[in-house]
């Protein structure tokens, strides 16, 4: 099945700054990757993805790049507040066999400090 | 809109004891998941269901059951806890005809065994 590793594990931004996070996979004919932000004590909730057909998509403060060759996306978000301060998650299709399962990153918990 | 239920919120056992958590959604999706999250260790997938009366093993389904009543309902069974266990578990359901892609996460179950 697929793998998928996502770094840092823990990352501390300054409001108002940018905060990166990567995640890797091994599947070239994955085709989907979304990313989860979890708050405290809350379920994930789908903030934002990106199919194989694209290269950048944006909505509003958060950028997901893919990089299909280095089999890579990452997710950025611009201008971080408190507010952005969560565990975020991606995911790729896990493909060994079913189109319906996602394999996650191990998450990223970011803090954004005033 | 929709909604996904996990019943119960919080469930405290006892070693070796059978566990049962529960999870409806109303959104109408054909396919349901389970998830159990460990600190440190991302989203990890027990058991998934395609349609009504489909059950698949994920990665972690050892030690766990599933069953698919119907299709707003998806249940898992701790079938021996173990002591010492602290875990959240996660019921997902996934939007028609996105292959599985799009998941949408209930708030969790909150195990901890005595």
């Amino acid at each position: 099945g697929e793998q998928v590793e996502q770094l840092p594990s823990i990352l501390r931004v300054q409001e108002g700054s940018s905060a990166s996070i990567n995640c890797s996979y091994e599947d070239s004919a994955s085709n989907y990757f979304p990313w989860y932000k979890q708050e405290p004590g809350e379920n994930p909730k789908l903030i934002i993805d990106i199919r194989s057909n694209m290269e950048r998509k944006q909505i509003q403060e958060l950028i997901v790049l893919l990089d299909k060759k280095a089999k890579r996306f990452s997710l950025h978000i611009t201008d971080t507040q408190p507010g952005d301060s969560a565990m975020y998650f991606c995911a790729a299709p896990n493909s060994g066999g079913s189109n319906y399962k996602l394999t996650f990153g191990k998450g990223t918990l970011l803090t954004v400090t005033p | 809109g929709g909604i996904i239920t996990q019943t119960p919120k919080f469930l405290i056992g006892q070693e070796g004891q059978k566990l049962t958590l529960k999870c409806q959604q109303n959104f109408n999706h054909d396919t349901m998941y389970w998830y159990r999250q460990d600190s440190g260790k991302g989203l990890r997938l027990i058991y998934y269901s395609i349609t009504e009366n489909d059950l698949q093993k994920g990665d972690l389904s050892e030690g766990y059951d599933a069953s698919r009543e119907k299709k707003s309902s998806f249940s898992l069974t701790v079938t021996s806890a173990q002591k010492n266990e602290m875990a959240v578990f996660l019921c997902a359901s996934s939007r028609p005809g996105t292959g599985g892609y799009e998941q949408y996460f209930g708030p969790g179950t909150r195990l901890t065994v005595l």
